[in-house]
């Protein structure tokens, strides 16, 4: 069974440019999430979806990040523009639940390592 | 609010020995689950050992098991028989149905040594 999927793994963008990682959940999965981890810190999340509505964008900062989940399948996480404390790790995961209950194991893909200048 | 909070930022074991990480969390909830992730270099997160909070028993996985004690929210991860590839770092993680979201703590280096 295929894992989740990112890309890119690394970028690297001046400040106030802009940036989008992709992401492909693992098959049948409904739950999509977007996670930030500043180096030594936990993973924070930013966007869930279910399917492709959003369930949770309370810690997603709106004015300069966006994300869309098409289709209720891909995910696209954006970033304009991009600040120097944006650089973090973005991670994508996935769970199997589609009816909003708690319990089904999340998975990680790899994640994008963003480094702003 | 849910919290979940790994008070030792880093810890050492050598080869073969058992090492313990501590975790705990807050939740008013009936209804969680709770997990360890490790994450080596590469920054995946790998899912170690989950616990369904009904469940009385402790989750065991090879050599990881954990030791789930309701009543005072804690869920420390043991390690038995430690490997080198173990190195990484180890976050706690607590999911709840209201916020259906998991909540990390904030990790705990481990080292491995021979």
């Amino acid at each position: 069974e295929a894992g989740v999927a990112q890309s890119p793994r690394y970028k690297i963008i001046e400040k106030r440019q802009s940036v989008a990682f992709w992401c492909n959940p693992i098959s049948g999965h409904a739950t999509l999430y977007w996670y930030q981890q500043i180096l030594g810190q936990g993973p924070k999340l930013l966007i869930q979806f279910q399917n492709n509505g959003v369930v949770d964008d309370s810690q997603l900062p709106k004015d300069r990040f966006s994300a869309e989940r098409l289709k209720g399948v891909d995910s696209t996480l954006k970033i304009q523009p991009a600040k120097l404390e944006d650089s973090a790790v973005y991670l994508c995961a996935s769970s199997l639940d589609n009816q909003g209950r708690s319990g089904n194991t999340i998975y990680f893909g790899e994640g994008s390592w963003l480094t702003v200048v | 609010a849910q919290t979940v909070t790994q008070s030792q930022p880093e810890m050492s074991v050598q080869e073969a020995e058992t090492v313990t990480l501590s975790c705990t969390y807050d939740t008013s909830e009936s209804d969680y689950y709770l997990f360890w992730y490790k994450q080596p270099p590469s920054r995946q997160m790998i899912l170690v050992i989950r616990q369904e909070a009904y469940k009385q028993q402790n989750a065991t996985e090879n050599r990881f098991s954990v030791n789930f004690q309701k009543a005072a929210k804690s869920f420390s991860l043991k390690i038995s028989d430690s490997q080198l590839g173990d190195a990484a770092m180890y976050f706690c993680a607590q999911f709840t149905g209201t916020a259906s979201k998991l909540t990390f703590g904030t990790g705990t280096r481990l080292q491995v040594t021979l």
